[in-house]
């Protein structure tokens, strides 16, 4: 079964804290992820990996950096928290480009900055 | 303004009932449409997928329709059950995974 793991489902963090959001792939996929979804909103993409060391930002990146080392492994990174940055962070991988791949979702990253 | 728009926002019917659920878009050039189902505090999962060929795409008691030359796709549920309560998410890709769209979603409720 394929499986995409966020490695925290609920945080709690402080303003000005650095805050760090893992998410791991069991299938070998070379296209990573991040995504914030929020109340009204579609989902909307902070920055994707389609290769290891390579990251392309998506529509909202400010505030946000990501790493990527190894192919199955890829970091959402808040430099420096702020209260509007409390969302839910889903990740997400699939095959390479491709118009019949799946895309499979973590099963998400409730965080709250106070 | 979303290049993906759901209707309606959201819906109750009542158990062994039919519903469709539509989604608008603008997306150009279109590669593909997926619908997800995502439960309440889960991740979305995947129900159909379609590209400009395909008018239409079955998983189960989920049928998908597409209308490419109008730019619109319908979900529809047949026989709903409790287990579908959830947001349907209507996704479109103009090119390749990279570039996907996504609607705010359809929050469905069967109650019994």
């Amino acid at each position: 079964d394929v499986k995409v793991t966020q490695s925290s489902r609920y945080l709690v963090k402080r303003t000005g804290e650095k805050v760090f959001l893992e998410c791991v792939q069991d299938m070998d996929h070379e296209n990573m992820f991040w995504y914030r979804q929020d109340p009204g909103l579609g989902l909307r993409l902070i920055y994707f990996s389609y290769d290891v060391k390579m990251k392309e930002k998506g529509d909202i990146p400010e505030g946000y950096s990501v790493s990527r080392e190894k192919k199955e492994r890829f970091s959402l990174i808040l430099e420096s928290a702020s209260t509007n940055q409390t969302s839910m962070y889903l990740c997400a991988s699939s095959l390479a480009p491709g118009s019949g791949n799946t895309i499979y979702f973590g099963e998400g990253s409730w965080l709250t900055v106070v | 303004k979303n290049q993906v728009e759901q209707s309606p926002q959201s819906l109750i019917i009542l158990e062994g009932k039919n519903c469709t659920l539509q989604c608008n878009y603008t997306v150009s050039p279109f590669s593909n449409l997926r619908w997800y189902k995502q439960d309440t505090g889960r991740g979305p999962v995947s129900l159909t997928i379609m590209t400009f060929s395909e008018n239409t795409k079955s998983n189960g008691r989920y049928t998908a329709t597409l209308d490419a030359d109008t730019k619109q796709s319908s979900l529809h549920i047949t026989a709903s059950q409790l287990s579908d309560s959830a947001s349907y998410i209507c996704v479109v890709s103009p090119y390749n995974n990279n570039d996907m769209r996504f609607g705010a979603g359809t929050r469905l409720t069967v109650k019994p």
